[in-house]
This record gives structure tokens, C-alpha cells and sequence, in this order.
């Protein structure tokens, strides 16, 4: 079946920790992105690539790392340097072309302890 | 930058009645898309139905239909004989056509849904 899937599907961290989220596709779509959703908010755009070894930051960059070796991956790093990593957050992916739609995946929820 | 607006946090409605989520955007741009997603509390992010700023006629998907306004920027969602597997969060959300296609989307900030029996 073709999906993306995220693990894992919860995440513990200790304050100061980096941590790496990760996130699959077999949709063979180009472009991936990575969302953070707090509570009583939408989600927020953090990284988005559309091509192997190319990514732009989103709106809420700061803190998070991410990389694009291989078409179907696309992890995401909360580093150390993020002030409030404890969130929900979403993997999508789509096709490069006009009004793609986005495809998302289940998600993971990381606490900071 | 665009931005979403979402004025409703939570709605209401009888199961088989029919019921309107607002949403308003704010861009500058002419050409882009509009959608909504549905959350459930599994949270996973269904799309819903898409709207293409230059058709002027209104997406329609089953039960659920929009009242897509281009120049007063709103962009509503009508949900027909409701069930109560509609109820879930509702996110209204704007995506520019520029950017090669990979522009992420804007969301606001959900509305609610609570199906009454």
C-alpha cells in the first residue's frame, strides 16, 4: 500500500537531547514537508524540499534540521537549540505540480521531560 | 505573508442538519489554492475538498460544498446531512501557485466540529 508513515508514533527527549524524527514515502512524490501543530493552533510549516539534496525553511525554522538524501526520506531534527520542542508533528508529501495535493502522515507526538 | 483566519473555535449541530464553518485568508497574490482538511481524533489530516482561485464555480464533494467569495477573500465550507463521523477539527488552509509546487500550505487555526446525536 502507498503511504508515508512516520515513526515513532511517540517520542520522549530530555531537555538538551537532539532527536530525530523520521518520515517515509512510497508515493514517489518529489516534494516533502515537515508541519508542527500545537495545541489549539494549525499546523505551522518548519522545512520543505522538493528535490534530492535541496530544502528551504519554512516559517518556524529555527531549531530543527533536516536533510534529503534519498527521495523517499525526509527526517527531521529537533535540536537542542529549539525552546519549546513539545509538539505534534506531521510529515506530508506531494506531487510537483499545480495544486498538488498534500498527503500526510499519522504523525508523531514528542515530549521533552 | 498570507495569512488564515478561522473565527468559529468550536460549532455545533444536530446529526442530518446542515452547517457552515467560516474562513477568511489575506494574500496578495491572484492565482492559488484553498482547502479543507478534517482532523479526526485519530489526527490524522484528511483532505476534504479543493478550491482553484481562478474557477469561479464552487467545489462541491458529496455532502460537503464551498462558498468560495475571491474578492471579499472567504472561503466557507457547507456540510450537508451531517454525521457523526464528521465530527473532528476543521482546518482551512492556502497554498500559492508560484514556487514550483512545492509551496507548504497556511493553515488556520481549526474550528470544532461536535455532532449532536
Amino acid at each position: 500500500d502507498g503511504g508515508i508513515t512516520q515513526s515513532p508514533k511517540y517520542l520522549f527527549r530530555k531537555e538538551g537531547q537532539n532527536v530525530t524524527l523520521s518520515c517515509e514515502q512510497n508515493l514517489n512524490h518529489d516534494a516533502m514537508y515537515w508541519y508542527r501543530q500545537d495545541p489549539g493552533q494549525g499546523l505551522r510549516l518548519i522545512y520543505y524540499s522538493q528535490i534530492v539534496n535541496d530544502f528551504q525553511k519554512g516559517d518556524i525554522a529555527e531549531g530543527y534540521s533536516v536533510s534529503r538524501e534519498k527521495k523517499e526520506s525526509f527526517p527531521l531534527t529537533v535540536t537542542s537549540a529549539q525552546k519549546n520542542p513539545t509538539a505534534f508533528y506531521l510529515c506530508a508529501s506531494s506531487i510537483l505540480r499545480r495544486g498538488g495535493e498534500q498527503f500526510f502522515g499519522p504523525g508523531t507526538r514528542l515530549t521533552v521531560l | 505573508a498570507q495569512t488564515v483566519t478561522q473565527s468559529q473555535p468550536e460549532m455545533s449541530v444536530q446529526e442530518a442538519e446542515t452547517v457552515t464553518l467560516s474562513c477568511t485568508y489575506d494574500t496578495s497574490e491572484s492565482d492559488y489554492y484553498l482547502f479543507w482538511y478534517k482532523q479526526p481524533p485519530s489526527r490524522q489530516m484528511i483532505l476534504v475538498i479543493r478550491q482553484e482561485a481562478y474557477k469561479q464555480q464552487n467545489a462541491t464533494e458529496n455532502r460537503f460544498s464551498v462558498n468560495f467569495q475571491k474578492a471579499a477573500k472567504s472561503f466557507s465550507l457547507k456540510i450537508s446531512d451531517s454525521q457523526l463521523g464528521d465530527a473532528a477539527m476543521y482546518f482551512c488552509a492556502y497554498r500559492r501557485v508560484g514556487g514550483g509546487g512545492a509551496d507548504g500550505l497556511t493553515f488556520g487555526k481549526g474550528t470544532h466540529l461536535i455532532i449532536q446525536p
